[in-house]
């Protein structure tokens, strides 16, 4: 059974700091997503990593994918107080003829003033 | 950007009632999904759907749980007969290639 699991559960940080948010699965993936969520509201797509060594960023928003180590981190540069929210990273597997998300259990960021 | 509909946004029901949960997926997607999740906690995949049958299904998707997909551009989520327990955000979803694209969820409450 896939486990994803993700570090810290809980972040707050200064304005301006850089933060890393660390992804670990348990089996093989090729695929590996990251949301954020804000407070009652949907899943938003953030990066879709496709294979190991791929590197995506958005803003001060970076996410990198190691398939070997199993491994996923999000790096926050110069956090600002819109980034806060709820970020969680998904690993797709195979699920019948379809395939399927397994969440890790999120990282509740808090960006201070 | 195209996007996946979902409603009601809310649906309070009375414990043992039936509800139904509507979405309508990206037209040209080919999978589709139901997802939940319980207030605080992380998201769980509930089935898949393609080709006009089920894909897959979690244990959390029991007898009480049936989907369908009635006119080829609604995909729906019935629950029989809900629990307190069932009280969760549910998020349909559909897939291109690439990419999953998630609703807005509706919140449902048993009371």
């Amino acid at each position: 059974e896939l486990k994803v699991e993700q570090n810290p559960l809980f972040l707050s940080m200064q304005e301006g700091k850089n933060y890393t948010i660390y992804c670990n699965y348990s089996t093989t993936s090729d695929r590996l997503y990251w949301y954020r969520q804000d407070p009652g509201k949907s899943l938003e797509s953030l990066f879709v990593l496709l294979s190991n060594g791929a590197v995506k960023q958005e803003g001060r928003l970076m996410a990198s994918l190691d398939t070997k180590a199993r491994l996923s981190t999000l790096h926050i540069t110069a956090a600002v107080h819109d980034l806060s929210a709820t970020y969680f990273c998904a690993v797709e597997e195979k699920a019948g003829t379809a395939s399927k998300l397994t969440f890790g259990t999120g990282t509740r960021l808090q960006v201070t003033l | 950007e195209p996007e996946v509909t979902q409603t009601p946004s809310h649906q309070v029901t009375q414990m043992g009632q039936e509800v139904i949960l509507r979405c309508v997926p990206i037209s040209n997607h080919l999978y589709f999904y139901w997802y939940r999740q319980i207030l605080g906690q992380k998201v769980e995949f509930l089935v898949s759907f393609y080709n006009n049958e089920i894909s897959e299904k979690s244990e959390i998707f029991d007898d009480q749980f049936s989907v369908e997909r009635p006119d080829g551009s609604n995909f729906t989520l019935k629950i029989r007969s809900t629990k307190l327990e069932d009280s969760a955000m549910y998020f349909c979803a559909s897939k291109s290639n690439e990419k999953l694209f998630f609703g807005s969820g509706t919140q449902l409450s048993v009371l």
